[in-house]
């Protein structure tokens, strides 16, 4: 069953600030790492990828770095706003069209 | 039209009713999802359609019947379920090819099983 009182590690920044959402991943054998925003009551929503032999890429007003020495993934968000509040994951696809999630941030921009 | 329509929204169940959930895309994705999703935790892949064919099943108890009837459709059958079966399901779908990793999400079904 669920675990009564499961907290999502949170990022609390301020509006205008640049936030940095981590996740480390177990699988060196996957094609593209994703990063996707959840709102509350939505279903994921895709934010950004990177293929498994680039290090960076950017989109507007994100940014994705992959560390592959240390199994780690960052997304970059620049200038926070209010609407960028939710829950972020990162997922990593083998084989092109298997998605698997990993866990998540929940980021709460303060006004 | 970038939807992915589930319905029901909200679903409640006794553990002996049988009852289905449906998805419906209109992007000419031939690939389909189904995730099942716990209340703080990330979504778990149950199943993949690849040109209506399932292609992979990530050993999902056979509780969980899934078809899909066209392209466009997507049905999760639903039988005996149990109450920790409750959770929020999932349907995605995406294109196939090979450097494409944008899933387009429905907004979920709120599944409760008493």
């Amino acid at each position: 069953g669920e675990s009564v009182g499961l907290h999502l590690p949170t990022l609390s920044v301020q509006e205008g600030d640049n936030s940095i959402i981590n996740c480390a991943y177990s699988n060196s054998a996957s094609d593209y790492f994703i990063w996707y925003k959840q709102e509350s009551g939505k279903g994921p929503q895709f934010i950004i990828d990177i293929r498994s032999n680039m290090d960076k890429r950017q989109g507007q007003r994100v940014t994705v770095l992959l560390n592959k020495t240390v199994k780690h993934l960052s997304l970059q968000i620049a200038a926070t706003q209010p609407g960028d509040s939710a829950v972020y994951f990162c997922a990593e696809a083998k084989n092109f069209n298997k998605f698997y999630f990993g866990s998540g941030t929940k980021l709460n921009v303060k006004p | 039209d970038t939807e992915v329509t589930q319905t029901p929204k909200h679903l409640v169940m006794g553990m002996t009713n049988k009852k289905s959930l449906k998805c419906e895309q209109h992007m000419g994705h031939r690939a389909m999802y189904w995730y099942k999703q716990k209340a703080k935790k990330p979504p778990e892949l149950m199943f993949v359609y690849s040109y209506e064919k399932l292609s992979i099943n990530e050993s999902v108890p056979s509780r969980f019947s899934p078809e899909c009837p066209n392209s466009s459709l997507l049905n999760l059958h639903l039988h005996a379920l149990q109450p920790e079966d409750s959770a929020l399901y999932l349907c995605a779908s995406s294109q196939v090819d090979r450097g494409n990793t944008e899933a387009f999400f429905g907004q979920g079904t709120r599944l409760t099983v008493v």
